[in-house]
């Protein structure tokens, strides 16, 4: 099984473009996460999706917009991207609340 | 709102010794879970350990327990038997109270652990 998949591994944008992380998850999982990882900071939540055809915001969800495509797939687009949100980026997904979330391997954005 | 507190920016450890990772949470909830998480320097998050509020018992895979200890809203991790390839950060999680909130996870900022040949 693939688990969760994100795409793409490494990125380097100039400030002000544009781009969308993609993940996808074959584990037919309810609930789909995107979160940030900074160096002293954890893992913050950006936006999550507790079951197709909705979305949250969590802690840090600004500058950024999400769409919940179908159960498997979870975007994140940055619509102007800023040197703040240089991170790496994680994916996750679950399949209730009181199991494990499952996490794809990151993706390294750099904007410079 | 939750909050995951780990007090222990990094810590060290002799190998085959054991070791606990501290995390304290605050939340005025009754129903939550908690998780405990494994970060290498691969950079993957490896899922270690998850205790619910009303488990009676504390949670135990394998080299890993978890003290729970709900009046004092602690959630510490132990591992037993430390070995080299237990160097890595630790994340210690929460997930909400039930309804709409219980799909949130929320982490702490984490513990790098160093183990010592």
């Amino acid at each position: 099984n693939a688990g969760v998949t994100q795409t793409p591994k490494f990125q380097v944008l100039k400030t002000g473009q544009s781009m969308t992380l993609q993940c996808a998850q074959d584990m037919n999982h309810n609930s789909m996460y995107w979160y940030r990882q900074d160096p002293g900071m954890g893992l913050r939540l950006i936006y999550y999706s507790a079951s197709e055809g909705t979305t949250d915001k969590g802690e840090v969800p600004n500058g950024y917009n999400v769409s919940r495509l179908n159960k498997r797939e979870f975007s994140l687009r940055l619509e102007s991207a800023a040197p703040s949100q240089t991170s790496v980026y994680f994916c996750a997904s679950r399949a209730s609340k009181d199991t494990e979330a499952f996490f794809g391997q990151g993706t390294r954005l750099t904007v410079v | 709102a939750q909050k995951i507190t780990q007090t222990q920016p990094g810590m060290f450890v002799q190998e085959k010794e054991a070791v606990t990772l501290d995390c304290t949470y605050d939340t005025s909830d009754q129903s939550y879970g908690l998780f405990w998480y494994k970060q290498p320097s691969s950079g993957e998050m490896i899922f270690l350990i998850y205790q619910g509020s009303y488990d009676e018992q504390n949670a135990t895979e394998g080299r890993y327990s978890l003290n729970f200890q709900k009046a004092r809203k602690s959630a510490n991790l132990v591992i037993s038997a430390s070995q080299l390839g237990d160097s890595a950060m630790y994340f210690c999680a929460m997930r909400g109270p039930s309804g709409a909130g219980s799909y949130q996870l929320t982490f702490g900022k984490g513990t790098k652990l160093s183990v010592i040949p």
